[in-house]
């Protein structure tokens, strides 16, 4: 599995759009990017995943660069309810493989 | 929107006594998982349970643990003697396969005294 390396933590203010980064050099051929949020005493929720290019939902942006060593999760407009830790995970999972977490980042919105 | 679902949301249990947390996952799911998370540390994984067998499992998931898809709905992890490092936030999981995003349950936080 490919390692993933994000930043601990990171602050930002309402309504400011959010970019959290991951690097992730040895990403395998097969392999996709995908990004989890996780609230205090809560499971990890699936936010978004892509292969490569852009990719958009209701939620966030994923914009992952022609040569995928690393990616961007884009939050528009974060409000003091995105404050949670974001997990960027890297991996093919079309078989049902288990997820790894590190240990995230850990984003704060203030008013 | 489809759930995961845990219950029950908060164990406290004597140090070596037998507890069962339990899972519903999603019903078209496929594949599931426990997962855990000691206070202010990673989720970490558990096992992984396909075709009414364990997949994969790591080196946390000893002979203490044991997971049972009973009846095609439930899906349960057992601790067998509960140790006080075993006091964790457990979630369970599942998803289609297929490389789409996994499905948690709110979790079963675990305490043992």
């Amino acid at each position: 599995l490919a390692k993933t390396t994000q930043p601990i933590s990171m602050d930002s203010y309402e309504g400011q759009e959010v970019n959290i980064t991951c690097s992730h050099n040895n990403i395998a051929t097969n392999d996709y990017i995908t990004w989890y949020q996780q609230f205090p005493s809560q499971g990890p929720r699936f936010i978004i995943q892509g292969y490569k290019t852009k990719v958009t939902n209701e939620v966030a942006s994923l914009f992952i660069p022609a040569d995928r060593k690393s990616s961007t999760l884009s939050l528009p407009r974060v409000s003091l309810s995105d404050t949670a830790v974001y997990y960027c995970l890297v991996g093919s999972y079309n078989q049902g493989g288990k997820l790894i977490f590190g240990q995230g980042t850990e984003l704060s919105v203030k008013p | 929107e489809p759930e995961v679902t845990q219950t029950p949301s908060h164990q406290v249990t004597q140090m070596g006594q037998e507890v069962i947390l339990r899972c519903v996952p999603i019903s078209n799911h496929l594949y599931f998982y426990w997962y855990r998370q000691i206070l202010g540390q990673k989720v970490e994984f558990l096992v992984s349970f396909y075709n009414n067998e364990i997949s994969e499992k790591s080196e946390i998931f000893d002979d203490q643990f044991s997971v049972e898809r009973p009846d095609g709905s439930n899906f349960t992890l057992k601790i067998r003697s509960t140790k006080l490092e075993d006091s964790a936030m457990y979630f369970c999981a599942s998803t289609t396969g297929g490389n789409v995003g996994y499905t948690f349950g709110s979790g079963t936080r675990l305490t043992v005294v």
